[in-house]
């Protein structure tokens, strides 16, 4: 059974870097194909993908956040992380970590964390 | 960068109705489009991937279809708990949601 869990801070200030954990079961990030992806919903909107981490370290962000996003991971403790750097109220949202199988079956989103409310404010 | 358009945006249905959501790519996204189902205060759970694949465990009255540029997702016959916002998403290129579409009971 794959779960997964998000992590962060709750509550930081403008301009502080925000930092996001993702820990997993049921799948490991040193299985060949998969990966871990980090998702963004602002309350009452949509979603947004911000970055992919795959089993060989390959790495992909979003073009219009790519300068302020650093994903990662920690295979041996089944995580993965985001950081964003420079926040502001804009970055409010609910932040998703969601497993893809990957090159075994494709690059979709299979299972979700339940996710974690980040709140930027002064 | 691809951009996919959603509509409705909104649909109101009764039980037992044939329900259909389109999403329409900016570009050929080839065969790679999902579909996800958000009930309100829930993560998305995915329901079909790869156009027509169903998701393990989703019922069969969910089904999906299209090609290159335009997609569909049907739902056959409406349940109760079929009440939820539903989005697309195209993988053929980084990855794009669509808007949603608000699906509520007549």
């Amino acid at each position: 059974q794959v779960t997964l869990k998000e992590s962060g801070p709750g509550i930081l200030q403008p301009s502080q870097t925000l930092s996001l954990t993702c820990s997993f079961s049921g799948f490991s990030l040193s299985t060949s194909g998969i990966c871990v992806s980090w998702i963004r919903q602002p309350s009452g909107k949509g979603l947004e993908w911000l970055a992919t981490i795959c089993w060989e370290d390959s790495k992909g962000y979003n073009p219009s956040l790519k300068n302020r996003l650093t994903i990662s991971k920690d295979t041996s403790n089944n995580q993965a992380f985001l950081k964003i750097t420079s926040v502001d109220t804009a970055d409010t949202a609910i932040y998703y970590c969601a497993s893809l199988p990957g090159y075994n079956s494709g690059y979709y989103f299979d299972y979700w964390g339940q996710g974690v409310m980040v709140t930027v404010s002064s | 960068d691809i951009q996919m358009t959603q509509s409705p945006s909104f649909l109101s249905a009764s039980v037992g109705d044939r329900v259909t959501i389109n999403c329409k790519a900016s570009q050929n996204i080839n065969k790679y489009l999902d579909w996800y189902q958000q009930k309100l205060g829930e993560a998305p759970k995915l329901l079909i991937y790869n156009t027509n694949s169903l998701h393990t465990g989703i019922p069969s009255r969910f089904s999906g279809s299209g090609s290159g540029t335009d997609f569909t997702l049907t739902i056959s016959s409406l349940q109760p708990e079929d009440v939820a916002t539903y989005f697309c998403l195209q993988h053929n290129s980084g990855w794009t949601f669509g808007g949603g579409t608000k699906l509520e009971l007549k």
